[in-house]
């Protein structure tokens, strides 16, 4: 495996369900993001983990808990969500976050295709 | 506030060239970044650009301009594969993206 990998790639819930998404990088990078990207809208940053501590959270719903075990892993954890939050979640990594320079440039994920019902 | 503009779509013909504009307005700026998607899959990292000028990487070309707050990417030699969404993201005082919702290029024969 290469990248970064995203399990599932769709998930149908009920309002009332628990799931988690999962992400996985094999890039030997420092930092995930969690991103949710919505049709037309630009994308939303929802997490930051640098060395698996988290330094960005920007006013996610609690309804959204990320967890971060190991630089190489990271999940999303989803319980009583609403239909609004429908949409394509992105992972991402790179080499570092912060600094003027490429090693912020991300690599993404395929994506979790999240339906809330 | 910190804005984003760029077009929601275009179309270009096969074997032309292309240019995508994208103006921005953020709290500082440490750069601006091109990523281009296609649908149903992941964005991937296009260019680069935190000095003013052209940067070309083969049939792209990135151009920025820190005063007029203004970048654009430059498509030549247009290909069917070309059909994506392009994503301008700026960088600002803290390290942020911010993105801007995308233009979709449609590529006609």
């Amino acid at each position: 495996e290469t990248g970064v990998t995203q399990t599932p790639r769709h998930l149908v819930m009920g309002m009332t369900n628990k799931k988690s998404l999962k992400c996985e990088q094999h890039l030997g990078h420092n930092a995930m993001y969690w991103y949710k990207q919505s049709a037309k809208k630009p994308l939303e940053l929802m997490f930051v983990y640098n060395f698996k501590e988290q330094t960005e959270n920007n006013s996610v719903p609690s309804r959204f808990s990320p967890e971060c075990p190991n630089s190489s892993h990271l999940f999303l954890h989803l319980h009583t969500l609403q239909p609004e939050d429908s949409a394509l979640y992105l992972c991402a990594s790179s080499q570092a976050s912060g600094g003027a320079s490429g090693a912020n440039v991300l690599t993404f994920g395929a994506g979790s295709r999240l339906t809330v019902l | 506030g910190q804005n984003i503009d760029q077009p929601t779509e275009m179309t270009a013909t096969e074997g032309a060239i292309v240019q995508i504009n994208c103006t921005y307005q953020t709290s500082g700026f440490n750069g601006l970044f091109w990523y281009q998607q296609h649908a149903g899959e992941a964005p991937t990292f296009l260019s680069y650009n935190v000095l003013d000028g052209l940067e070309e990487k083969g049939r792209f070309s990135s151009f920025l301009s820190r005063s007029k707050g203004y970048s654009y990417l430059l498509l030549k030699e247009l290909q069917m594969k070309d059909s994506a969404s392009y994503l301008c993201a700026p960088m600002d005082s803290n390290y942020q993206l911010i993105w801007g919702a995308g233009t979709k290029l449609i590529i006609k024969p």
